[in-house]
């Protein structure tokens, strides 16, 4: 089966760094990627999409980078803020399939 | 505000007893999706459901039942055969089931646990 995994379970960063998280996916099929930011005791929140088509896109203050020779999905966030702390979670899917699978996530931790 | 709405926040389970979390959507959302969360891993597909009347089982089905009688709504019930229900439940909709690139929404989850 699928498996998407995370290579840093923790990440802490000083406030106003940038922080690069990181994900390794092993369904060459995977066509579809999404970040999530999950805060203490809430839902995921979406945060940035890319598909197979692009290397990669831009948001506010998140790029997602996709490296499809070596299935590997990056996050940056630049200039980290405290607010920026949550678990961030990857997840694929691919057009032949109709669920999503998700990394363990990774603990960022902004200090002030 | 559109959106999905999970209730109750907090629940808690006794031996042998059954209990239902509420999932509501007024997205219009074809396709809605239960997810488990244990501390420290990823979300787990419980049930999914891409029409009304009809639904499917993910990989830990097992002591957990649904129903879709509705389009709005997806209730999870989680019986008493599920012997570890301690968890942080997780509902989800996105356009179609079968929709590439159509990212999930989340509502804000149910904390269940065993008293």
């Amino acid at each position: 089966g699928e498996s998407v995994g995370l290579h840093l379970p923790t990440l802490s960063v000083q406030e106003g760094d940038n922080s690069i998280i990181n994900c390794a996916y092993s369904n060459s099929a995977s066509d579809y990627f999404i970040w999530y930011k999950q805060e203490s005791g809430k839902g995921p929140q979406f945060i940035i999409d890319i598909r197979s088509n692009m290397d990669k896109r831009q948001g506010q203050r998140v790029t997602v980078l996709l490296n499809k020779t070596v299935k590997h999905l990056s996050l940056q966030i630049a200039a980290t803020q405290p607010g920026d702390s949550a678990v961030y979670f990857c997840a694929e899917n691919s057009n032949t399939g109709n669920q999503f699978y998700f990394g363990t996530g990774t603990s960022l931790t902004v200090i002030p | 505000d559109g959106g999905i709405t999970q209730s109750p926040k907090y629940l808690f389970r006794k031996e042998g007893q059954n209990v239902t979390l509420s999932c509501e959507q007024n997205l219009n959302h074809d396709a809605m999706y239960w997810y488990r969360q244990d501390p420290g891993q990823g979300l787990r597909l419980i049930y999914y459901s891409q029409i009304v009347n009809d639904f499917q089982k993910g990989d830990i089905a097992e002591g957990y039942s649904v129903s879709r009688e509705k389009k709005e709504s997806f209730p999870l019930t989680v019986t008493s055969a599920q012997k570890n229900p301690t968890a942080f439940y997780l509902c989800a909709s996105r356009t179609r089931d079968d929709a590439t690139n159509e990212k999930l929404f989340f509502g804000s989850g149910t904390q269940l646990s065993v008293l």
